[in-house]
Formats: structure tokens, C-alpha cells, sequence
């Protein structure tokens, strides 16, 4: 079964820069793993902020960036504001006819 | 503006049935891929499985957990999107969501989902 890893927690300083990994048990993460990124604060969906690697949603703030970092998906957010505070999730595509798979999720605490 | 509403959900005993609904506005629903997504309480996100238009070949892939339990469909003459399950486990409780696949960008509020004697 295919397992989808990242960071339990961070935590981050107002104004700060962070980036947050999403890692695959199959190997490294490519363009072809699709990654997407969400947030979700507690008691709501998911919101989408990144597609097809780093692809931005016309809703998604310009300090969140996505992109590949040693056969990972990252996302980067720069000048960190109080409410980026949330739980952070990747989703990787293993092609047609395979499941996607979220990872654990990384929880972000702005302190 | 799109909008997808997920119902059904309730409380169910193990090994009973539900059939939760996703209606959607919006957008055109027959071009659509869906994808159902659920969150146990407390916990992560957990991809379900996914519905192709019918020009796509209507092909329906599932999450190991729920396969050959959970039978995805839809009914494009209703704009509307269906979530079988059936054996239901304790470990299924969960919110519920519906979501257009291509770019994930559409979501549902979602729909709890309680199994439990």
C-alpha cells in the first residue's frame, strides 16, 4: 500500500518563510504524481491552493508556492500570516486506475 | 456559482447501508470527473475513489479500504452524484465530501456519516 509522508508539525514565526514536503513511498515524486496541495482549518473543507505541482488557484495568495525539492512536493509559504495557522495536505495521482493518495497532513502553527 | 451539496449522512449500525448524494449547480455536471473524499473524526483526509464522465468510459476506481463495499455512480440527467456503501464498518465514520476532480477545486460543506451500535 502506497504511503504518502509529511512533516507531523511545524511551527513558524509571523512574517516567516516554511516550507512543507510530501514524500512517496513508491519513490520520488514527479510532475506525473500530480501533486495538489489544500489547507483546512477545523471545522471546514478542504481548500485548494496548489494543482498539477505549482499550479495556484485564482483564490490562492501569492506567498504560497509549490514546486519539486529532492524528489518531493513542497510548498513554500513567505511572509507567514497569522491565518495560514491550519492543517496542510498533498494528494499524489499514481496514474490511471490507481487511487490518489493523501498524505497525513502537516499541522502549522504561526507562533 | 458552483455549488455541490452533500446528504445522506446519519447513523448507521455495522454491516448496515447508506446512500449518500452529491447535487451539484453550476457547472455542467456530465463533463465532470467526481471524486469522493472523507475525513474520520479527528483525523486526515482520505481519498475514496472516482467517478469518469461517460464519454471517458464512465470508469470508477476505489480507495482498497471500501472496494467491492462502496459503489460509486451518477446520474447526469439529475446533476447529482452517488456514494453506495454498504457493509459498513466502524471505521468508515467519517465526513464525507464531494469534489470535481480536475483540479480539485470544488468541494461540498460534506456529510457525517456515524457507524456505530
Amino acid at each position: 500500500q502506497t504511503v504518502v509522508t509529511q512533516e507531523p508539525s511545524l511551527t513558524v514565526s509571523p512574517g516567516g518563510t516554511v516550507t512543507l514536503t510530501c514524500a512517496s513511498s513508491t519513490g520520488a515524486v514527479t510532475r506525473d504524481n500530480y501533486p495538489n496541495w489544500f489547507q483546512q482549518k477545523p471545522g471546514q473543507p478542504p481548500r485548494p491552493l496548489i494543482y498539477s505541482t505549482s499550479n495556484k488557484h485564482s483564490w490562492t495568495p501569492a506567498r504560497f508556492s509549490g514546486f519539486l525539492l529532492g524528489g518531493k512536493a513542497a510548498l513554500t509559504l513567505s511572509g507567514v500570516q497569522p491565518e495560514d495557522e491550519a492543517e496542510y495536505y498533498c494528494l499524489l495521482s499514481y496514474g490511471d486506475g490507481q487511487p490518489w493518495v493523501f498524505g497525513g497532513g502537516t499541522k502549522l502553527t504561526v507562533l | 456559482e458552483v455549488q455541490l451539496v452533500e446528504s445522506g449522512g446519519g447513523l448507521v449500525k455495522p454491516g448496515g447501508s447508506l446512500r449518500l448524494s452529491c447535487a451539484v449547480s453550476g457547472f455542467t455536471f456530465s463533463n465532470a470527473w467526481m471524486t469522493w473524499v472523507r475525513q474520520a473524526p479527528g483525523k486526515g483526509l482520505e481519498w475514496v475513489g472516482r467517478i469518469k464522465i461517460k464519454s471517458d468510459g464512465g470508469t470508477i476506481d476505489y480507495a482498497a479500504p471500501v472496494k467491492g463495499r462502496f459503489i460509486i455512480s451518477r446520474d447526469d440527467s439529475k446533476n447529482t452524484l452517488y456514494l453506495q456503501m454498504n457493509s459498513l464498518k466502524t471505521e468508515d465514520t467519517a465526513v464525507y465530501y464531494c469534489t470535481t476532480t480536475d483540479y480539485f477545486d470544488n468541494w461540498g460543506q460534506g456529510t457525517l456519516v456515524t457507524v456505530s451500535s
